[in-house]
């Protein structure tokens, strides 16, 4: 079983952007639009802010925003506030024997 | 109010058993795909069993043959049997759902629990 791959850390400064990576395979993230985003903020459980690759939950701003391009995801919040540090988790749906994979988190420092 | 909350965590020697507990109020278990998810101390997440349709289920290869989930729908309670404890299963336990639409599952967890935490001594 493989997790995706995200980078481990991000920055960026109040009012810009940054888009995180999640690159997987033509297993997971390649053959299903089930990619999510979840944020974790320390000590808290993770909350979902984007599912089936660019879709987002009810309250969540849509400053957080979700793409997807062959193996890899991406995932871009603009309009940095200071609450969005956090660390983000990608995910994607592998198939019948596997089912889910996360990616190792990517700690964004705003 | 839509939740899960979790509990039974704790400090257990290697080798030994602990069975979790997901409590869920708002909606019900049996109806939903339902899973437990760890992680470990600095570490990310990882999917360690689901729940699903006509009582399936499935376990990540580090657990499987070790652990066993299963569901009481009168207390609409899911739980996780731990059996054979090892250092390397400590973690925060998170319940989490799997939203089905039409019978259908959308592979993604869209209500989590607080956790509850297992240490395992050597």
């Amino acid at each position: 079983q493989s997790a995706l791959t995200q980078p481990p850390s991000a920055s960026g400064s109040p009012g810009q952007s940054v888009t995180f990576s999640c690159t997987g395979t033509s297993s997971d993230v390649g053959a299903y639009n089930y990619v999510s985003w979840y944020q974790q903020h320390p000590g808290k459980a993770p909350k979902l802010i984007i599912y089936e690759v660019s879709k987002r939950p009810s309250g969540v701003p849509d400053r957080f925003s979700g793409s997807k391009s062959g193996n890899t995801a991406s995932l871009t919040v603009s309009g940095l506030q200071t609450e969005d540090e956090a660390d983000y988790y990608c995910s994607s749906y592998a198939g019948y024997n596997n089912f889910v994979f996360f990616g190792g988190g990517t700690k964004l420092t705003v | 109010e839509v939740q899960v909350v979790e509990s039974g965590g704790g400090l257990i020697q290697s080798g030994g058993s602990l069975r979790l507990s997901c409590v869920a109020s708002g909606f019900t278990v049996r109806f939903n795909y339902m899973s437990w998810v760890r992680q470990a101390p600095g570490k990310g997440l990882e999917l360690v069993s689901i729940t699903y349709s006509g009582g399936s289920s499935y376990y990540a290869d580090s657990v499987r043959g070790r652990f066993t989930i299963s569901r009481d729908n009168s207390q609409n309670t899911l739980y996780l049997q731990m059996n054979s404890l090892r250092p390397e299963d400590a973690a925060v336990y998170y319940c989490a759902r799997i939203p089905l639409r039409n019978y259908y599952p959308f592979w993604y967890f869209d209500l989590w629990g607080r956790g509850t935490l297992v240490a395992v001594s050597s």
